[in-house]
């Protein structure tokens, strides 16, 4: 089963607008949820992480908003710029185990168009 | 791409044949991990690695198995390779720390089993 879920699959935005990205989990032991940003034939970098005891976290035009009652985060990406065209992933990782694996979702397509 | 090297970068291969894929990491990190990645999956963990020599199984490891005999250096074989298998495969370090938190990947491994 998907542990994690996420929508749109592809997003179309224009440049100047908000690009929002959602996840959904069920999982209640998952304690750590990054943001993947992946361009064509490269592998995915860490963009930015949120912890279960904040709401929010900003980094420049990428804000994490997490709603743990809801079992819900999300990304939001201010500004959109044609540079920001590029796969993105949320993930999990269940704290309880010490491996530091990650559950993935199926990832977001996202073009900015000038 | 965090010190991680893999090699080959493309492989064509026939079914039935055994293949070797190779991570090389200069950061000395204790964990390691392989994924694939495929369209409308994300990224899904195969088998990872918490040490020399130890290694657990991942959510999709049937057909594969991995070894790692020194820190740097971590291998995923495939014994007999099937046309699923064709794929994106990415290996990732974690951050040390008492519970592996960031992730960094490598550029990847695109397998073609013909």
């Amino acid at each position: 089963q998907q542990q994690v879920k996420q929508s749109p699959q592809s997003l179309i935005v224009q440049k100047g607008g908000i690009s929002i990205i959602n996840c959904a989990y069920e999982n209640t032991a998952f304690d750590y949820f990054p943001w993947y940003q992946q361009f064509p034939g490269k592998g995915p970098a860490l963009l930015i992480a949120i912890r279960p005891d904040v709401s929010e976290k900003k980094e420049g035009r990428f804000t994490i908003s997490f709603n743990k009652s809801a079992k819900q985060f999300s990304l939001h990406i201010m500004d959109s710029q044609p540079g920001d065209s590029a796969t993105y992933f949320c993930a999990a990782r269940e704290g309880s185990s010490n491996t530091g694996k990650l559950i993935f979702g199926q990832g977001t397509t996202l073009q900015v168009k000038p | 791409d965090a010190g991680i090297t893999q090699s080959p970068r493309h492989k064509v291969t026939e079914t039935g044949t055994p293949v070797t894929l190779r991570c090389h990491q200069t950061e000395n990190h204790r964990y390691m991990y392989w994924y694939r990645q495929d369209p409308g999956h994300g990224l899904r963990l195969i088998h990872y690695s918490y040490g020399v020599k130890d290694t657990d199984k991942g959510e999709v490891s049937d057909g594969y198995s991995v070894s790692r005999s020194k820190t740097e250096d971590f291998l995923l074989t495939l014994e007999s390779a099937t046309s699923s298998q064709t794929s994106v495969y990415f290996c990732a370090i974690s951050a040390p720390g008492r519970i592996p938190d960031e992730q960094y990947f490598g550029p990847g491994t695109r397998l073609t089993v013909t």
